[in-house]
Protein backbone atom coordinates (compact mmCIF):
# COMPACT_ATOMS: atom_id res chain seq x y z
CA UNK A 1 0.00 0.00 0.00
CA UNK A 2 1.00 4.06 -0.18
CA UNK A 3 3.66 4.82 2.74
CA UNK A 4 4.42 8.49 3.21
CA UNK A 5 8.09 9.07 4.67
CA UNK A 6 8.08 11.82 7.09
CA UNK A 7 11.06 13.65 7.94
CA UNK A 8 12.82 14.80 10.25
CA UNK A 9 11.51 12.70 13.05
CA UNK A 10 11.93 15.47 15.62
CA UNK A 11 13.86 18.72 15.84
CA UNK A 12 14.90 20.65 19.07
CA UNK A 13 15.29 24.56 17.84
CA UNK A 14 15.39 27.94 19.32
CA UNK A 15 12.84 30.26 19.61
CA UNK A 16 12.85 32.51 16.75
CA UNK A 17 14.45 30.32 14.42
CA UNK A 18 12.64 29.03 11.31
CA UNK A 19 11.40 25.12 10.78
CA UNK A 20 11.27 22.98 7.88
CA UNK A 21 9.70 19.75 7.60
CA UNK A 22 8.57 16.90 4.68
CA UNK A 23 6.13 14.29 3.07
CA UNK A 24 7.48 11.90 0.31
CA UNK A 25 5.56 9.34 -1.29
CA UNK A 26 6.37 6.12 -3.14
CA UNK A 27 2.70 7.28 -5.60
CA UNK A 28 0.60 10.98 -6.26
CA UNK A 29 -2.11 12.49 -4.11
CA UNK A 30 -4.60 15.15 -5.48
CA UNK A 31 -4.38 16.05 -1.64
CA UNK A 32 -1.87 17.08 0.83
CA UNK A 33 -2.68 18.16 4.10
CA UNK A 34 -0.92 19.02 7.43
CA UNK A 35 -1.97 18.12 11.15
CA UNK A 36 -0.61 19.86 14.05
CA UNK A 37 -1.28 17.86 17.63
CA UNK A 38 -1.21 19.66 20.78
CA UNK A 39 0.19 17.02 23.43
CA UNK A 40 -2.49 15.39 25.08
CA UNK A 41 -5.02 16.69 22.12
CA UNK A 42 -6.16 15.26 18.77
CA UNK A 43 -4.75 16.61 15.45
CA UNK A 44 -6.42 19.72 13.82
CA UNK A 45 -5.53 20.80 9.94
CA UNK A 46 -3.43 23.31 9.40
CA UNK A 47 -3.26 23.78 5.75
CA UNK A 48 -4.47 21.82 3.07
CA UNK A 49 -2.98 21.73 -0.53
CA UNK A 50 -5.24 20.97 -3.68
CA UNK A 51 -2.99 21.43 -6.52
CA UNK A 52 0.84 20.16 -8.12
CA UNK A 53 3.25 23.22 -7.33
CA UNK A 54 0.67 25.17 -5.13
CA UNK A 55 1.62 27.00 -2.36
CA UNK A 56 -0.42 27.48 0.42
CA UNK A 57 0.31 30.39 3.69
CA UNK A 58 -1.54 30.22 6.88
CA UNK A 59 0.08 32.75 9.21
CA UNK A 60 3.50 31.96 10.14
CA UNK A 61 3.37 28.47 8.41
CA UNK A 62 3.67 27.80 4.49
CA UNK A 63 3.12 24.28 2.64
CA UNK A 64 3.90 23.26 -0.52
CA UNK A 65 2.30 20.54 -3.10
CA UNK A 66 5.02 19.21 -4.95
CA UNK A 67 5.26 19.43 -8.21
CA UNK A 68 5.26 15.36 -8.75
CA UNK A 69 2.55 15.15 -6.73
CA UNK A 70 5.03 13.03 -4.46
CA UNK A 71 6.20 15.04 -1.75
CA UNK A 72 4.94 18.35 0.06
CA UNK A 73 7.02 20.60 2.33
CA UNK A 74 5.69 22.94 5.56
CA UNK A 75 7.37 25.79 6.55
CA UNK A 76 7.47 27.18 10.07
CA UNK A 77 9.05 30.36 9.93
CA UNK A 78 10.03 32.60 13.61
CA UNK A 79 9.22 29.76 16.09
CA UNK A 80 7.64 30.33 18.83
CA UNK A 81 6.96 28.04 22.29
CA UNK A 82 3.62 27.39 21.50
CA UNK A 83 4.86 25.70 17.90
CA UNK A 84 5.25 22.66 20.20
CA UNK A 85 3.68 19.54 18.96
CA UNK A 86 3.52 16.77 16.60
CA UNK A 87 3.12 18.01 13.10
CA UNK A 88 1.97 15.03 10.59
CA UNK A 89 1.20 14.80 7.11
CA UNK A 90 -1.03 13.42 5.39
CA UNK A 91 -2.09 12.63 1.63
CA UNK A 92 -5.51 11.62 0.39
CA UNK A 93 -6.52 10.56 -3.37
CA UNK A 94 -10.11 11.63 -3.68
CA UNK A 95 -12.26 14.17 -1.29
CA UNK A 96 -13.86 11.70 1.29
CA UNK A 97 -10.88 8.84 0.47
CA UNK A 98 -9.14 7.63 3.35
CA UNK A 99 -5.97 9.54 4.61
CA UNK A 100 -2.55 8.04 4.49
CA UNK A 101 -0.68 9.72 7.02
CA UNK A 102 3.51 10.26 7.68
CA UNK A 103 5.05 9.13 11.20
CA UNK A 104 5.11 12.79 12.14
CA UNK A 105 7.64 15.18 13.34
CA UNK A 106 7.95 16.27 16.88
CA UNK A 107 9.09 19.79 17.34
CA UNK A 108 10.37 21.27 20.36
CA UNK A 109 11.09 25.20 20.53
CA UNK A 110 13.34 26.07 23.25
CA UNK A 111 12.76 29.92 24.61
CA UNK B 1 -21.56 22.99 13.14
CA UNK B 2 -20.78 19.66 12.65
CA UNK B 3 -18.69 18.30 16.12
CA UNK B 4 -16.74 15.40 17.02
CA UNK B 5 -17.11 14.05 21.22
CA UNK B 6 -15.26 11.57 22.83
CA UNK B 7 -15.42 10.09 26.25
CA UNK B 8 -13.73 9.61 28.74
CA UNK B 9 -10.66 11.53 28.21
CA UNK B 10 -8.42 9.59 30.44
CA UNK B 11 -9.13 6.19 31.50
CA UNK B 12 -7.19 3.76 34.02
CA UNK B 13 -8.03 0.38 33.82
CA UNK B 14 -6.73 -3.08 34.97
CA UNK B 15 -5.34 -5.84 32.94
CA UNK B 16 -7.92 -8.33 32.58
CA UNK B 17 -10.65 -5.58 32.80
CA UNK B 18 -13.26 -4.77 29.55
CA UNK B 19 -13.19 -1.66 27.80
CA UNK B 20 -15.72 0.69 26.10
CA UNK B 21 -14.23 3.89 24.33
CA UNK B 22 -17.36 5.93 23.10
CA UNK B 23 -17.01 8.32 19.44
CA UNK B 24 -20.26 10.12 18.26
CA UNK B 25 -20.71 12.76 15.55
CA UNK B 26 -23.06 15.84 15.67
CA UNK B 27 -24.40 17.75 12.64
CA UNK B 28 -23.45 15.26 9.52
CA UNK B 29 -25.35 12.06 8.40
CA UNK B 30 -23.74 8.50 7.04
CA UNK B 31 -19.99 9.67 7.89
CA UNK B 32 -16.87 7.46 7.77
CA UNK B 33 -15.62 7.15 11.20
CA UNK B 34 -12.20 5.92 12.26
CA UNK B 35 -10.38 4.97 15.32
CA UNK B 36 -6.67 5.45 15.91
CA UNK B 37 -4.13 4.25 18.38
CA UNK B 38 -1.20 6.42 19.39
CA UNK B 39 1.48 5.48 21.10
CA UNK B 40 3.31 8.16 23.49
CA UNK B 41 4.87 10.35 20.85
CA UNK B 42 4.68 8.48 18.05
CA UNK B 43 2.71 7.99 14.82
CA UNK B 44 -1.61 7.03 14.16
CA UNK B 45 -2.10 3.51 13.99
CA UNK B 46 -5.48 2.98 12.32
CA UNK B 47 -7.19 0.14 13.99
CA UNK B 48 -11.19 0.46 12.79
CA UNK B 49 -13.19 1.77 10.28
CA UNK B 50 -16.38 2.40 9.26
CA UNK B 51 -18.50 3.26 6.14
CA UNK B 52 -21.79 2.44 7.55
CA UNK B 53 -23.96 1.37 10.81
CA UNK B 54 -22.43 -2.10 11.19
CA UNK B 55 -19.81 -1.79 8.56
CA UNK B 56 -16.47 -2.18 10.58
CA UNK B 57 -13.11 -3.14 8.77
CA UNK B 58 -10.33 -3.71 11.13
CA UNK B 59 -7.00 -2.71 9.34
CA UNK B 60 -4.42 -4.86 12.42
CA UNK B 61 -5.17 -8.29 14.19
CA UNK B 62 -5.42 -7.42 18.08
CA UNK B 63 -7.58 -7.41 21.21
CA UNK B 64 -9.75 -4.57 20.16
CA UNK B 65 -13.05 -4.39 18.85
CA UNK B 66 -15.18 -1.88 16.92
CA UNK B 67 -19.08 -1.50 16.56
CA UNK B 68 -21.25 1.24 15.02
CA UNK B 69 -24.68 0.34 16.52
CA UNK B 70 -25.68 3.46 15.04
CA UNK B 71 -24.89 5.98 12.40
CA UNK B 72 -23.59 8.76 14.24
CA UNK B 73 -21.95 6.27 17.09
CA UNK B 74 -18.37 4.88 17.12
CA UNK B 75 -17.76 2.92 20.11
CA UNK B 76 -14.38 0.50 20.85
CA UNK B 77 -14.17 -2.37 23.07
CA UNK B 78 -12.43 -4.50 24.70
CA UNK B 79 -13.22 -7.82 26.55
CA UNK B 80 -10.10 -8.31 28.52
CA UNK B 81 -7.26 -5.74 28.40
CA UNK B 82 -3.39 -6.04 28.57
CA UNK B 83 -0.72 -4.14 29.38
CA UNK B 84 0.12 -3.19 25.66
CA UNK B 85 -3.49 -1.60 24.77
CA UNK B 86 -2.28 1.02 26.93
CA UNK B 87 -1.87 4.42 24.66
CA UNK B 88 -3.77 6.99 23.05
CA UNK B 89 -6.53 6.45 21.56
CA UNK B 90 -8.20 8.90 18.81
CA UNK B 91 -11.88 8.92 17.31
CA UNK B 92 -11.65 11.07 13.45
CA UNK B 93 -14.59 11.25 10.62
CA UNK B 94 -14.32 12.11 7.37
CA UNK B 95 -14.96 15.52 7.46
CA UNK B 96 -15.12 18.24 3.90
CA UNK B 97 -10.90 18.50 4.49
CA UNK B 98 -9.36 15.00 5.73
CA UNK B 99 -10.29 13.92 8.52
CA UNK B 100 -11.47 15.66 11.38
CA UNK B 101 -10.70 14.63 15.42
CA UNK B 102 -11.38 13.99 18.46
CA UNK B 103 -9.95 15.38 21.58
CA UNK B 104 -8.39 11.66 22.05
CA UNK B 105 -8.55 9.00 25.28
CA UNK B 106 -5.58 8.67 27.70
CA UNK B 107 -5.79 4.96 28.35
CA UNK B 108 -3.09 3.23 31.40
CA UNK B 109 -3.56 -0.38 32.13
CA UNK B 110 -2.19 -1.57 35.00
Amino acid sequence: GQQLNQSPQSMFIQEGEDVSMNCTSSSIFNTWLWYKQDPGEGPVLLIALYKAGELTSNGRLTAQFGITRKDSFLNISASIPSDVGIYFCAGQLTSGSRLTFGEGTQLTVNP
Amino acid sequence: SQTIHQWPATLVQPVGSPLSLECTVEGTSNPNLYWYRQAAGRGLQLLFYSVGIGQISSEVPQNLSASRPQDRQFILSSKKLLLSDSGFYLCAWSSLVGYTFGSGTRLTVV
